[in-house]
């Protein structure tokens, strides 16, 4: 079954630098959400969208912004980066009415 | 505000034994749902189970059951005959969501290192 798509699986940016991080949902999801997950913490949840539109906000930076897509698609565009901004980057996504969430592999952010 | 306590930070056994991981939640909502999560060390979140504050029955799936107590609000998770493919970190996670699909972001414990060894 085809599951959530995250590119790139790796990335490593300076810091002051961008990064795009992209999200393919499930076939047929509408809705997403994006986490962060710092070394030795647990995932926290920086914002969501569903068709389309924002849905609901958390803990995320002004230096990021994120959207989804037409085709569902989702990109969270972070800018100005910070060491502290290095952790695993997760996307989910999960069908409307329908509470589980499931998980891509994640994009670890290296910045240095 | 809703909140996960997975008091086990690290849990060491040896292949072919039970093992409980805890989880407590708090939250002031009537409806919920519960969920647990496996990240092995590959790094990816893998969905085990989801239970809803109004289904108190508890579920087994082959080695895996869960135990779900309102009474005690917690959502405890047990590995019958554990193998060393069961080492992951397991996090157990709460969602109040409103409804129609819109929002059901998760807040998560923070996790219980797994190891089993041979």
């Amino acid at each position: 079954a085809a599951g959530v798509i995250q590119s790139p699986r790796h990335l490593i940016k300076e810091k002051r630098e961008t990064a795009t991080l992209k999200c393919y949902p499930i076939p047929r999801h509408d809705t997403v959400y994006w986490y962060q997950q710092g070394p030795g913490q647990d995932p926290q949840f920086l914002i969501s969208f569903y068709e389309k539109m924002q849905s609901d906000k958390g803990s995320i930076p002004d230096r990021f912004s994120a959207q989804q897509f037409s085709d569902y698609h989702s990109e969270l565009n972070m800018s100005s980066l910070e060491l502290g901004d290095s952790a695993l980057y997760f996307c989910a996504s999960s069908l409307t009415g329908l509470p589980e969430a499931f998980f891509g592999q994640g994009t670890r952010l290296t910045v240095v | 505000a809703q909140k996960v306590t997975q008091a086990q930070t690290e849990i060491s056994v040896v292949e072919k034994e039970d093992v409980t991981l805890d989880c407590v939640y708090e939250t002031r909502d009537t409806t919920y749902y519960l969920f647990w999560y496996k990240q092995p060390p590959s790094g990816e979140l893998v969905f085990l189970i989801r239970r809803n504050s109004f289904d108190e029955q508890n579920e087994i799936s082959g080695r895996y059951s869960w135990n779900f107590q309102k009474s005690t609000s917690s959502f405890n998770f047990t590995i019958t005959a554990s193998q060393v493919v069961d080492s992951a970190v397991y996090c157990c996670a709460l969602s109040e969501g409103v409804g129609g699909g819109s929002n059901y972001k998760l807040t998560f414990g923070k996790g219980t290192l797994l190891t089993v060894n041979p």
